[in-house]
């Protein structure tokens, strides 16, 4: 089963500051990664498919990027509306599909 | 436009049985995979299994193979989660959401699963 590690835990910015998250696969899984932001109380919402492509209503500071096995989230300029958990998703010859353990932008 | 609504919370006590909903519209429901996701308190996200409606093909992570079982009725566009004897450990927050080539999509709104000892 491929794991998915995301870095860091927990990161904490201000709003107007740039934010990067990693996501790093054990194995390749192509291009084949979604992120999806949760925020409390909330169903997760996609963001990023196919590793660097945003889905339909997704502001264009948030930025995908990566194939193989490393990947990135950067979010430019954070909004105070930006703030939750980030997961990363691997959907490359599902199943399974696994998630990584998420970042909390703080 | 494209929904999947969930049924309501639940409250339990180990041992019962429970059977949650998915009910999806605005697309042809048969046509897409839906899965389950657990999220216990405070913790992350849990892929359970995925049902593709319109033939029942089911597959398991293997880490609720046994637990819990998926079905899905093509004709009213529902997709189902059951237990057969519940557990303290399954209090968690249960969502469904569409698989597609782009990953999951759409969500469910949740069901918040709280077992009682």
């Amino acid at each position: 089963e491929i794991v998915l590690t995301q870095s860091p835990a927990t990161l904490s910015l201000s709003p107007g500051e740039g934010a990067t998250l990693s996501c790093r696969a054990s194995q390749s899984v192509t291009t084949k990664i979604a992120w999806y932001q949760q925020k409390p109380g909330e169903a997760p919402r996609l963001l990023i498919f196919d590793a660097s492509v945003r889905a339909t209503g997704i502001p264009a500071r948030f930025r995908g990027s990566g194939s193989g096995t490393e990947f990135t989230l950067t979010i430019n300029s954070l909004q105070s509306e930006d703030f939750g958990v980030y997961y990363c998703q691997h959907y490359n010859n599902w199943p399974p599909i696994t998630f990584g353990q998420g970042t909390r932008l703080e | 436009e494209v929904y999947l609504v969930q049924s309501g919370a639940e409250v339990k006590k180990s041992g019962e049985l429970l059977k949650i909903s998915c009910k999806g519209s605005g697309y042809i429901f048969s046509r897409y995979w839906i899965a389950w996701v657990r999220q216990m308190p405070g913790k992350g996200l849990e892929w359970m299994g995925i049902i593709y409606p319109d033939d029942s093909d089911t597959r398991y992570s293997p880490s609720f193979q046994g637990e819990v079982t998926i079905s899905g009725d093509k004709t009213s566009s529902y997709a189902y989660l059951q237990w057969s004897s519940l557990k303290a450990s399954d209090t968690a927050t249960y969502y469904c959401a569409r698989m597609t080539d782009q990953g999951l999509d759409v969500w469910g709104q949740g069901t918040t699963v709280s077992v009682s000892s």
